[in-house]
C-alpha cells in the first residue's frame, strides 16, 4: 500500500491564482481530512469528509473547496490564493473500527504564495 | 472536545525513559486520549490511545489517572529518532475530528 499520498510536494502561487492540491489514499478508508499548519503552530482542520459525496466544515473553511466523488481522492481547491494561505498543508485519512480512530498522515504539501 | 494542557518542552537522554505528561480534566467519560507525533515538518503519527486502562504497544505506554483527568505517555527507551512534536489529544467516540494544541517538543540528547 502507498498509504496516503499527497501531489504536489512544494508549489508556489501569485496572489490570486487558484489551485488543487491532490490527495489520494489505497486504503479503502471512508473518513478523510484536510489540515494546515502554519509554521510553529498545530494542526488545524479544514474541510473532512466522512464517506464520498459527503464534505463538512472544519475549524479553519475560508478560502478552501473540496470535494469527495470517490473514496480514493479528496482534493482541495484553493479559489483565489492569498499570502495568508502560505502553510503547509496535510491530508489524512482513518477508518474507524471499534473506537480506534488511528488517522494516517500524508507527507504535506509546502505552498507558498507570493 | 476536552482541552488538554501539556508542557512546551522537554529534554530526555538517550536511552533512558521519556515521561509526558497531559492535563485532560474536563474529558468527558466517552472521550478517547490519543497520542500523535510530529518528526521535523513530516506528517504526524498515531502513537497510542486508551480511555481509562492503561495501554502498551510496540512504540510506548500510556497511563491514564483513575479520574481520567490526566495521563502519561512513556516512550521506554528514548532514542535520537523520538526527537519530535508530541500531541495529546482527547477526541469524542463518535467523531472523527482531531484539535491538535501545540504539542510538547521532546530533544533526545545523546
Amino acid at each position: 500500500n502507498a498509504g496516503v499520498t499527497q501531489t504536489p510536494k512544494f508549489q508556489v502561487l501569485k496572489t490570486g491564482q487558484s489551485m488543487t492540491l491532490q490527495c489520494a489514499q489505497d486504503m479503502n478508508h471512508e473518513y478523510m481530512s484536510w489540515y494546515r499548519q502554519d509554521p510553529g503552530m498545530g494542526l488545524r482542520l479544514i474541510h473532512y469528509s466522512v464517506g464520498a459525496g459527503i464534505t463538512d466544515q472544519g475549524e479553519v473553511p475560508n478560502g478552501y473547496n473540496v470535494s469527495r466523488s470517490t473514496t480514493e481522492d479528496f482534493p482541495l481547491r484553493l479559489l483565489s490564493a492569498a499570502p495568508s494561505q502560505t502553510s503547509v498543508y496535510f491530508c489524512a485519512s482513518s477508518y474507524e473500527t471499534s473506537g480506534n480512530n488511528e488517522q494516517f498522515f500524508g507527507p504535506g504539501t509546502r505552498l507558498t504564495v507570493l | 472536545d476536552a482541552k488538554t494542557t501539556q508542557p512546551p518542552s522537554m529534554d530526555c537522554a538517550e536511552g533512558r525513559a521519556a515521561n509526558l505528561p497531559c492535563n485532560h480534566s474536563t474529558i468527558s467519560g466517552n472521550e478517547y486520549v490519543y497520542w500523535y507525533r510530529q518528526i521535523h515538518s513530516q506528517g504526524p503519527q498515531y502513537i497510542i490511545h486508551g480511555l481509562k486502562n492503561n495501554e502498551t504497544n510496540e512504540m510506548a505506554s500510556l497511563i491514564i489517572t483513575e479520574d481520567r483527568k490526566s495521563s502519561t505517555l512513556i516512550l521506554p527507551h528514548a532514542t535520537l529518532r523520538d526527537t519530535a512534536v508530541y500531541y495529546c489529544i482527547v477526541r469524542r467516540f463518535n467523531d472523527y475530528k482531531l484539535s491538535f494544541g501545540a504539542g510538547t517538543t521532546v530533544t533526545v540528547r545523546a
